[in-house]
């Protein structure tokens, strides 16, 4: 089955200490990216990745990493965690080509007290 | 830069009602327009899509058509069910394809 998973699906973690969320896709997709989706707010991007070894900032970047030494895998890394950083957590992929449609993980959702 | 605007929610309708969820979209260029639906506890599900002016997106009953003139995409239903609650995302990618702009998303509540 064609699929994103993400884990942990839920995490309650405390300030400042590190921590990283994988993503893994199963559809051989180039692009792979990260959003945030806060109440009131929608989704907004973190970070993208086109392809391996490739990884540009979306709108809201600050206190987040990413890496992409695979192509199915793109993990979000919180080096220090801060309370603004609260919030529900999607990846997704692509392939290429121009049909645009993103498909998501279920979601990882992050509290940081 | 891009934006995309929805009508503020929640929405609350009665089993069988006509649904417009109205959005609108500012971009440079000619973006691909799409609504996405989250169900509860769930990840996005793509609904439909249009990639140029007055194509018309339709899945499940749901409508939108690409409205260059006036900049908008607007989701209807002509008979909403129980089943349809969820929240709607509208979105525009642009034209490289590497970021999905987001509308703030609408609640939609549909009652038996």
């Amino acid at each position: 089955e064609a699929q994103v998973t993400q884990n942990p699906r839920y995490l309650i973690t405390v300030t400042g200490k590190k921590l990283t969320v994988t993503c893994s896709q199963n559809m051989n997709h180039e692009y792979m990216s990260w959003y945030r989706q806060d109440p009131g707010l929608g989704l907004r991007q973190i970070y993208y990745s086109m392809n391996v070894e490739v990884t540009d900032k979306g709108d809201v970047p600050e206190g987040y990493k990413v890496s992409r030494k695979e192509k199915r895998n793109f993990p979000l890394i919180l080096e220090s965690p801060s309370p603004n950083q609260t919030s529900l957590y999607f990846c997704a992929s692509k392939g290429a080509g121009g049909t645009h449609e993103q498909y998501f993980g279920p979601g990882t959702r992050l509290t940081v007290t | 830069g891009n934006s995309v605007t929805q009508m503020e929610g929640p929405v609350t309708l009665s089993e069988e009602a006509f649904l417009t969820i109205n959005c609108t979209y500012t971009a440079t260029g000619y973006p691909s327009l799409f609504w996405y639906v989250q169900y509860p506890g769930e990840g996005l599900q793509l609904l439909l899509k249009a990639t140029k002016a007055d194509d018309k997106g339709s899945n499940k009953g749901f409508e939108a058509t690409y409205r260059k003139e006036t900049t908008s995409f607007h989701l209807e239903k002509g008979s909403v069910q129980v089943s349809d609650s969820a929240v709607y995302f509208c979105a525009l990618s642009e034209t490289s394809g590497s970021r999905l702009t987001f509308g703030e998303g609408t609640q939609l509540t549909v009652n038996p």
